[in-house]
């Protein structure tokens, strides 16, 4: 693909309800990062992935929410009992590895808890 | 990766030369200098980034202080669509480092 794909573009759903998140890095990439961004805020560092090493989750909010990249690949976050402050714009980003690289990012997924 | 510091807000006037500092006294020899942007309802966007050398892309300027503790994006002429947020990141590009966004600038070119 021409680019990181994520979907849905948009999700609602109730308090509550478990969500999955999808993320389609560019092909090759080895690096893969979630991020959230709630309305008029900054980028918030989720989690991270490189490679076969261990993802660091530091930036994961509360034991609801989880990642994981399945081959190396596709990711998908998913978020459990959703609250309504997990409304926001969930992103996705993957760079290669090695010094000298750039990231690129997904449109992101809107996540709306009613 | 070392902290950077920007200012909150920057405007400039349609066709003027935007420049946007950035201090990042901490920065160890590894890391790189990066800046992005993120124009409304969309994901970030790379522009340039650099190690030591000043560089020069399509898109932008980005000046370095020999010392390595500040340095200047510069997009040399200003258009509306270039009203974004940039952010500027102390980064070593590598396995084991994720990148950190801060606050960033938010930089309005009016016309």
């Amino acid at each position: 693909g021409a680019g990181v794909s994520q979907s849905p573009s948009n999700k609602v759903t109730e308090k509550g309800k478990d969500v999955e998140l999808r993320c389609d890095p560019i092909s090759g990439h080895t690096a893969l990062y979630w991020y959230r961004q709630s309305l008029g805020q900054g980028l918030e560092f989720l989690i991270y992935f490189q490679g076969n090493s261990a993802p660091d989750k530091s930036g994961l909010p509360s034991d609801r929410f989880s990642a994981e990249r399945t081959g190396g690949s596709v990711s998908t976050l998913t978020i459990q009992r959703t609250q309504q402050e997990d409304s926001a714009v969930y992103l996705c980003a993957s760079s290669f590895t090695g010094l000298n690289t750039e990231a690129f990012f997904g449109q992101g997924t809107r996540l709306t808890v009613v | 990766d070392a902290k950077t510091t920007q200012p909150t807000s920057m405007d400039c006037a349609e066709g003027r030369a935007a420049n946007l500092p950035c201090n990042h006294s901490t920065i160890s020899g590894n890391e790189y200098v990066y800046w992005y942007r993120q124009i409304h309802s969309q994901g970030p966007q790379y522009i340039i980034h650099g190690l030591k050398n000043n560089e020069t892309n399509e898109m932008a300027s980005l000046i370095i202080t020999e010392d390595r503790k500040s340095s200047t994006l510069i997009l040399p002429h200003a258009t509306l669509r270039d009203t974004a947020v940039y952010y500027c990141i102390a980064h070593r590009g590598q396995a084991g480092t994720a990148l950190i966004f801060g606050k960033g600038t938010t930089l309005s070119v009016s016309s």
